[in-house]
């Protein structure tokens, strides 16, 4: 059974830095590519940012490029988000999600995703 | 970035009911358009990818069609377990998009 479980998320205060970790099992975690979506209080979903299965690629939404950075450990099956910088706005539900793909160039549907992990930025 | 404009944003109808909710991209897609279902609390659920094709484990209630620009979801027996949100997501160009969600609620 395909297993996604993220963790990391709290209470941060504007300017400040997290990291998110996204623990998978359940399938070949190397070869896929892996993904964040995130979901404001009562909003809807906004893709975040995506890496290639083997780290080598990665792509970001335009309104946390220079903030986030994705990376993995296939080592342990788990891939990661740092958050610098942090806003109000990047308040959400982080998700993660398996994508059907190994490489970033290969359309890359959503086909299992976790719980999510709560971030709050505020002061 | 590709604009995803979902119709209508909410609806209520009847268990038994055929629902309809519509998609529309700003820009050509392909037939890179899956959807996906969330209830209050819970992640997302993917329901169909490549526009028309079912994920595993689905029910065949669910149906998708549509090519290029504009997309439907149909529901052709509303159940129960079916009232939730609903949101369309195009994944032919990033940055991925996704419409604005259709709530789907008991009449």
């Amino acid at each position: 059974e395909v297993q996604v479980l993220e963790s990391g998320g709290g209470l941060e205060q504007p300017g400040g830095s997290l990291r998110l970790s996204c623990a998978a099992s359940g399938f070949s975690f190397t070869n896929f590519a892996m993904s964040w979506v995130r979901q404001a209080p009562g909003k809807g979903l906004e893709w975040v940012s995506i890496i290639s299965a083997s780290g080598g690629s990665t792509f970001y939404a335009d309104s946390v490029k220079g903030r986030f950075t994705i990376s993995r450990d296939n080592s342990k099956n788990t891939v990661y988000l740092q958050m610098n910088g942090l806003r109000a706005e990047d308040t959400a539900v982080y998700y993660c999600a398996k994508t059907v793909c190994g490489v970033t160039s290969c359309p890359p549907f959503l086909d299992y995703w976790g719980q999510g992990t709560l971030v709050t930025v505020s002061s | 970035d590709i604009q995803m404009t979902q119709s209508p944003s909410s609806l209520s109808a009847s268990v038994g009911d055929r629902v309809t909710i519509t998609c529309r991209a700003s820009q050509g897609i392909s037939s890179y358009l899956a959807w996906f279902q969330q209830k209050p609390g819970k992640a997302p659920k993917s329901l169909i990818y490549a526009t028309s094709t079912l994920q595993s484990g689905v029910p065949s209630r669910f149906s998708g069609s549509g090519s290029g620009t504009d997309f439907t979801l149909t529901i052709s027996s509303l159940q129960p377990e079916d009232f939730a949100t609903y949101y369309c997501q195009q994944y032919n160009v990033y940055p991925l998009t996704f419409g604005g969600g259709t709530k789907v609620e008991i009449k």
